[in-house]
């Protein structure tokens, strides 16, 4: 069975410094893929960026980059000068193509002034 | 110009009424999903429908039901509200074309509060 592990419930982190925040996944599928969303206090979910499993080299979306280790079945989100919008909830996510996704149970960020 | 679009955004009503959730997506895509988002945050599958068909069901009280007239729509009725229903359920859709990227768009939630 899928499962995604998210084991900081919250973290806080000053404005402009870095923040990583955790994810492990477990599948048998050897295709897959893996997402970080984003839920603000409005609750839309924004998609934050995306890790197709094939490809070795990590995902970068401007300020925020995953460490994807593939062999620990691991999917960090990285998030360099943290900014007062990035307050939210952060739900890493895993999908293999059974129409059926796995969201892990979230990490509250919060970013000091 | 909005991708996934739920109405209403905040319902509430009584227990033991019966209300329905609409949820319309103009990405052209062929999967269609509602989950219930809890107090705590935790986020669960509820349905998913490929091209109109239902797919996945998780063991979700049948006094759910969801209906697709169509690809780019997904509707969700309940019937006898309970307590426990309170929560923001949540739209969303994907492409399924082979290769990916299976990327979820998701409504803006419906937040439901039964008294």
């Amino acid at each position: 069975a899928q499962t995604v592990t998210q084991s900081q419930p919250e973290m806080s982190v000053q404005e402009a410094e870095t923040v990583t925040l955790s994810c492990t996944y477990d599948t048998s599928e050897s295709n897959y893929y893996l997402f970080w969303y984003k839920q603000p206090p409005s609750r839309q979910m924004i998609l934050v960026i995306r890790q197709e499993a094939y490809k070795q080299q990590n995902a970068t979306e401007n300020r925020f980059s995953v460490n994807f280790q593939k062999a620990a079945k691991s999917f960090s989100l990285k998030i360099s000068d943290s900014q007062l919008g990035d307050t939210a909830m952060y739900f890493c996510a895993s999908f293999s193509g059974t129409y059926k996704y796995i969201f892990g149970t979230g990490t509250r960020l919060k970013v000091l002034a | 110009d909005t991708a996934v679009s739920q109405t209403p955004k905040y319902l509430v009503t009584q227990m033991g009424n019966d209300k329905s959730i609409k949820c319309e997506q103009n990405l052209g895509h062929d999967t269609m999903y509602w989950y219930k988002q809890d107090s705590k945050k935790f986020l669960k599958i509820m349905f998913s429908y490929n091209n109109k068909e239902l797919i996945i069901n998780e063991t979700v009280p049948n006094r759910f039901s969801p209906k697709s007239p169509d690809k780019a729509h997904l509707n969700l009725h309940i019937n006898s509200l309970e307590l426990g229903d309170s929560a923001v359920y949540f739209c969303a859709s994907s492409p399924h074309s082979a290769g990916g990227p299976y990327t979820q768009y998701f409504g803006p939630g419906t937040r439901l509060t039964v008294l």
